[in-house]
């Protein structure tokens, strides 16, 4: 059974500090890695993909892979308050269906 | 930017009535899949579509669920008999590679009475 863990939260920051979002996933057999935002209402949009063990940075917003500890974060520098979402992990298993976790519902104070 | 489509936005449907939902991908994708999200629950893989032939579906994708490709634009999940538990945001996505990116649609909103 493939699962994803992530904290709901709520997991409130203040405006201009690191939120951190964590996740961890019961299968090493995954290879690809990705993160969603999901504003109330709206669709999945797509902010990081991750492949590799290690960091990769794009903008504000950097992911992290251990895949021995089967774990992958996002960290969001300088956090705005319409980074305020719910943040979905989704590792790959297989060739095509995400396995979405439940999220975690991040709140930027102003 | 290219972006994914999906018709309509909002549909309701009696039990045990057929319903289409619409989907245009990203132009030059290959794959497409099918998501949905119950009110307040996870998003769910339902079923991966590439070249015109279903690649990996869930235990969710039963008999009363099937998809199409009917044109080079066009994918389609219909599902035959609706069930009250059939209510639930529908996502469609496309990525241009199996493993790679994949890019959600604004969503259907499925109403079942």
């Amino acid at each position: 059974q493939k699962e994803v863990e992530q904290n709901s939260g709520p997991l409130s920051v203040p405006e201009g500090a690191i939120a951190s979002l964590n996740c961890t996933y019961s299968d090493r057999g995954s290879q690809s890695f990705f993160w969603y935002r999901q504003y109330s209402g709206k669709s999945p949009e797509l902010i990081m993909s991750i492949y590799s063990n290690g960091d990769k940075e794009d903008g504000r917003f950097t992911a992290q892979l251990n895949k021995a500890s089967q774990y992958v974060s996002l960290l969001i520098r300088d956090s705005q308050p319409s980074d305020s979402a719910t943040y979905l992990c989704a590792p790959l298993w297989g060739a095509d269906g995400l396995t979405f976790g439940k999220g975690t519902h991040l709140i930027i104070q102003p | 930017e290219p972006e994914v489509t999906q018709t309509p936005s909002h549909q309701v449907t009696q039990m045990g009535q057929e319903v289409i939902l619409r989907c245009v991908p990203i132009s030059n994708h290959l794959y497409f899949y099918w998501y949905r999200q119950i009110l307040g629950q996870k998003v769910e893989f339902l079923v991966s579509f590439y070249n015109n032939e279903i690649s990996e579906k869930s235990e969710i994708f039963d008999d009363q669920f099937s998809v199409e490709r009917p044109d080079g634009s066009n994918f389609t999940l219909k599902i035959r008999s609706t069930k009250l538990e059939d209510s639930a945001m529908y996502f469609c996505a496309s990525s241009d590679g199996t493993g790679d990116e994949q890019y959600f649609g604004p969503g259907t909103r499925l109403t079942v009475t």
